[in-house]
C-alpha cells in the first residue's frame, strides 16, 4: 500500500490564482481530513470527511473548499489563493473518526 | 473535546527514558488520548493511544493517570532519531475530533 499520497510537493502561487491540493489514499478509509501546519501553530484542522459524498468544516475553512466523491480521493481546492494562506498542508485518513490518523507526506505552498 | 498542554521543549540524553507529560483536564469519558511525532517537516507519525488503562507498544509506554486528567509518553532508550515534536491529542466520537497543539520539541543529546 501507498498509503496517503499528495501532489504536489510544493507550489508556489501568485494571489488570486486557483489550486486543488491532491491527496489519494489506498487504504479504504472512510475518514480524511485536511490540516494546515503553520510556524508556532501546530496543525489546525481545514475540511473534513466521514465518507464518500460527506463533507464538513473544520477549525479553519474560510478560502478551502473540498468535495469527496470517491472513498480514495478527498481534493482540497483553494479558491483565490492569498498570503496567509502559504503553509504546509497535510492530508490524513483513518477508519474511523476514533482510530489512528495516517498522514501524507505533506505539501507546502507559498502564496506570493 | 478535550485540550491539550504540552511543555515546548525538553532534552534527553541518548539511552535514557524520554517522558513526556501531557495535561487533558477536561478529557470527558469517551475520549481516548493519542500521542503523534513530527520528525522534520514529515507528516505526523502515530505512536501510541489508550483511554484508561496503561499501553505499551514497540515504540513507547502511554501511562494515564486513575483520573485521566493526564498522560505521559515514555521513551524506554531514547535515540538521536527520536528528536522530534510530539502532539499529544484526544480524540471522541464525531468526526471534528483531533486538536492538534503546539506539541513538546524532543531534543535528543548525544
Amino acid at each position: 500500500n501507498a498509503g496517503v499520497t499528495q501532489t504536489p510537493k510544493f507550489q508556489v502561487l501568485k494571489t488570486g490564482q486557483s489550486m486543488t491540493l491532491q491527496c489519494a489514499q489506498d487504504m479504504n478509509h472512510e475518514y480524511m481530513s485536511w490540516y494546515r501546519q503553520d510556524p508556532g501553530m501546530g496543525l489546525r484542522l481545514i475540511h473534513y470527511s466521514v465518507g464518500a459524498g460527506i463533507t464538513d468544516q473544520g477549525e479553519v475553512p474560510n478560502g478551502y473548499n473540498v468535495s469527496r466523491s470517491t472513498t480514495e480521493d478527498f481534493p482540497l481546492r483553494l479558491l483565490s489563493a492569498a498570503p496567509s494562506q502559504t503553509s504546509v498542508y497535510f492530508c490524513a485518513s483513518s477508519v474511523g473518526t476514533q482510530e489512528t490518523q495516517y498522514f501524507g507526506p505533506g505539501t507546502r505552498l507559498l502564496v506570493l | 473535546d478535550a485540550k491539550t498542554t504540552q511543555p515546548t521543549s525538553m532534552d534527553c540524553a541518548e539511552g535514557r527514558a524520554a517522558n513526556l507529560p501531557c495535561n487533558h483536564s477536561t478529557i470527558s469519558g469517551n475520549e481516548y488520548v493519542y500521542w503523534y511525532r513530527q520528525i522534520h517537516s514529515q507528516g505526523p507519525q502515530y505512536i501510541i493511544h489508550g483511554l484508561k488503562n496503561n499501553e505499551t507498544n514497540e515504540m513507547a509506554s502511554l501511562i494515564i493517570t486513575e483520573d485521566r486528567k493526564s498522560s505521559t509518553l515514555i521513551l524506554p532508550h531514547a535515540t538521536l532519531r527520536d528528536t522530534a515534536v510530539y502532539y499529544c491529542t484526544t480524540s471522541a466520537t464525531g468526526a471534528n475530533n483531533l486538536f492538534f497543539g503546539t506539541g513538546t520539541r524532543l531534543t535528543v543529546i548525544p
